[in-house]
């Protein structure tokens, strides 16, 4: 069961423009949300994480909010660059320190 | 310096044979993990292990198990592999578990023929 969904595997944007990354959970008890960026042949990489007392969370041109009345996550990336280009995976954990549950990704391309 | 390795990068084998994947961090991590990313590209959690907990994911076959000399290395053992085990398999640690953002390996790509 994927307690953790990305509904949109792609999304192409323009050089400059904003990224906006979807996510929705299922498990009410999650309470630690990840975004990790995938280059091919790489593992993927922690990007920004945020925790459900927080609905916003910011760390240069990337941001994370939360809305856990909706069960959805995103991440927005501004403004959007080519480097940017790349799988991004959303993960979630529970208040029981279970293990990490990831969603399929969503493959971002950046134009020129 | 790599922080998280795994060798080997491929595998390719048949069939009915055993295989090792090796998985070794230098962050001084408490925690590390098996994952599994198969074709649909959904990465599965398959074990994690600290120095005083295995934890097992139910779907996971017993033909796979993983050896932990110390702490800072997680080996995956494969017996009699088929088909269906071909996949991208990543080595991760963490700080706690479920807790910390995971730090992974660059995969294995397993083949099955």
């Amino acid at each position: 069961d994927q307690q953790v969904k990305q509904n949109s595997p792609s999304l192409s944007v323009q050089e400059g423009r904003i990224s906006i990354l979807n996510c929705d959970y299922t498990n009410s008890m999650f309470d630690y949300f990840l975004w990790y960026k995938k280059y091919p042949a790489e593992g993927p990489t922690f990007l920004i994480s945020i925790s459900s007392i927080k609905d916003k969370n910011e760390d240069g041109r990337f941001t994370v909010f939360l809305n856990k009345s909706a069960k959805h996550l995103s991440l927005h990336i501004v403004p959007s660059q080519p480097g940017d280009s790349a799988v991004y995976f959303c993960a979630a954990s529970d208040i029981n320190n279970n293990d990490m549950r990831f969603g399929a990704g969503t493959r971002l391309t950046v134009k020129p | 310096d790599t922080a998280v390795s795994q060798t080997p990068k491929y595998l390719v084998t048949q069939m009915g044979n055993d295989k090792s994947i090796k998985c070794e961090q230098n962050l001084g991590h408490d925690t590390m993990y098996w994952y599994k990313q198969d074709s649909k590209k959904f990465l599965k959690i398959m074990f994690s292990y600290n120095n005083k907990e295995l934890i097992i994911n139910e779907t996971v076959p017993n033909r796979f198990s993983p050896k932990s000399p110390d702490k800072a290395h997680l080996n995956l053992h494969i017996n009699s592999l088929e088909l269906g085990d071909s996949a991208v398999y990543f080595c991760a640690s963490s700080v706690h578990r479920g807790r910390s953002p995971l730090h992974f390996g660059n995969g294995t790509r397993l083949t099955v023929t």
